[in-house]
């Protein structure tokens, strides 16, 4: 399997911040990388895919990058609906894997 | 837009088997796949395994020889079965779909199953 790590594990930030969560894979994923967010007792919404391909109507604040085992998500400039817990998936290898979680707090 | 929606027990006894049902409305199931997802209270998200339109399946390895996932696209739907049900099985199940390049694009709204006696 192909694990999937996300840190930090958990992040306090203010309205209007810049922030930026990493997921590294334990071995290539070739871009094969989704990220995620979810809010409590919602389904995941789907932000990004390819790494760094923005889903219809996410809005441009949120962006993507990385390649190889090392990913990024960065939210340019956060406001209070973004405070919610993200996740990374890999779907390169046949068996799907997410990362761990990264909670967004208000600071 | 995509809508999918769980039905099944919400309470299962431990040994038992669990069956559940994602019922797919608003589009067509073909040329996307099919996945179960699910959560423990408080905890992340694994994924369970999926089934393409065309009956191929791909499982985690860690729960395989527990699962089995079968879809009807006559009735635009597709089902889990997770067998010798323990406590550690406790958690929100999501049914997912997605692109055949492997994002979830579409979520159901997931559904609680407790294993206890």
């Amino acid at each position: 399997d192909i694990q999937m790590t996300q840190s930090p594990s958990s992040l306090s930030a203010s309205v209007g911040d810049r922030v930026t969560i990493t997921c590294r894979a334990s071995q290539d994923t070739s871009n094969s990388l989704a990220w995620y967010q979810q809010k409590p007792g919602k389904a995941p919404k789907l932000l990004l895919y390819a790494a760094s391909r923005l889903e219809s109507g996410v809005p441009s604040r949120f962006s993507g990058s990385g390649s190889g085992t090392d990913y990024t998500l960065t939210i340019s400039s956060l406001q209070p609906e973004d405070f919610a817990t993200y996740y990374c998936q890999q779907y390169y290898s046949r068996a799907y894997t997410f990362g761990q979680g990264t909670k967004l707090e208000i600071k | 837009q995509v809508q999918l929606q769980e039905s099944g027990p919400g309470l299962v006894k431990p040994s038992e088997t669990l069956s559940l049902t994602c019922s797919v409305s608003g589009g067509s199931m073909s040329s996307y796949f099919w996945s179960w997802i699910r959560q423990p209270p408080g905890k992340g998200l694994e994924w369970i395994g999926l089934i393409y339109d065309s009956g191929s399946t791909n499982y985690n390895p860690s729960l395989k020889s527990r699962v089995t996932i079968s879809v009807d696209t006559s009735k635009n739907q597709f089902s889990l079965k997770l067998t010798s049900l323990t406590a550690a099985d406790t958690a929100v199940y999501y049914c997912a779909g997605g692109s055949v390049a492997g994002e979830f694009d579409y979520w159901g709204q997931g559904t609680l199953v407790t294993v206890s006696s």
